[in-house]
């Protein structure tokens, strides 16, 4: 079955520090992997996605095929950063995306 | 341009009642998708339109319906409400040529049933 995994429900750094937020996904095909991003009373919008390989306010994200995996990183974390952000995927030919739960990152002054 | 437009921005429904919800696309926008948003579960995938046809739909009892307009206006209906119908729903809008599109989210509207 088609399943993306955020295992981290919360995510705190401190201003400055590096952030890794995890997405793993089963899926037996190829798949375009997506992150999305609700900023505090915002809607839910597009950061990334793999097919761009294109780097936004900073944050960047590598598919590895071989673990299944889509980790969004920055270098430096800024308290703007602080939000709400979900791993997404599409399967080909289904108009159909799938999110993960979503990792709440909260940076701190 | 005009952003998704999601109609009402709030709900208050009873056990039993059902519920439509309108879902307006950017201009130009001829898919609309309909994701239901828990605190727990993250976004659950109901249904998908193109040009009026349902591409796609989620695993969702037969109790959650929706239509698309030629105008590619869209409704989703909720029939014979349960307690646990209570959410968020999204409806996102894209040109729907593509399944690795972005997608552009509405403010949702939140569903309450008491």
């Amino acid at each position: 079955a088609q399943r993306v995994t955020q295992p981290e429900k919360l995510l705190s750094v401190f201003k400055g520090a590096p952030v890794e937020l995890k997405c793993n996904y089963s899926y037996s095909g190829s798949p375009e992997l997506f992150w999305y991003v609700q900023y505090s009373r915002q809607r839910l919008q597009l950061l990334l996605r793999h097919i761009s390989r294109e780097s936004i306010k900073g944050f960047t994200a590598d598919l590895n095929k071989g673990e299944t995996s889509f980790h969004l990183k920055k270098p430096f974390a800024q308290e703007e950063d602080s939000a709400m952000y979900y791993c997404a995927l599409s399967s080909s030919g289904t108009y159909k995306y799938i999110f993960g739960t979503g990792t709440r990152l909260k940076v701190l002054a | 341009k005009a952003g998704v437009t999601q109609t009402p921005r709030y709900l208050i429904k009873t056990r039993g009642q059902q519920v439509t919800l309108s879902c307006s696309p950017i201009s130009g926008h001829r898919s609309v998708s309909w994701y239901q948003q828990t605190p727990g579960q993250g976004l659950q995938f109901l249904f998908e339109y193109f040009s009026e046809t349902q591409r796609n739909k989620g695993n969702f009892p037969g109790r959650f319906s929706g239509r698309q307009f030629s105008n590619s206006r869209s409704e989703m209906n909720v029939s014979t409400l349960e307690l646990g119908d209570s959410a968020l729903y999204l409806c996102a809008s894209s040109l729907g040529l593509s399944d690795r599109e972005k997608l552009f989210f509405g403010s949702g509207t939140q569903l309450s049933v008491l």
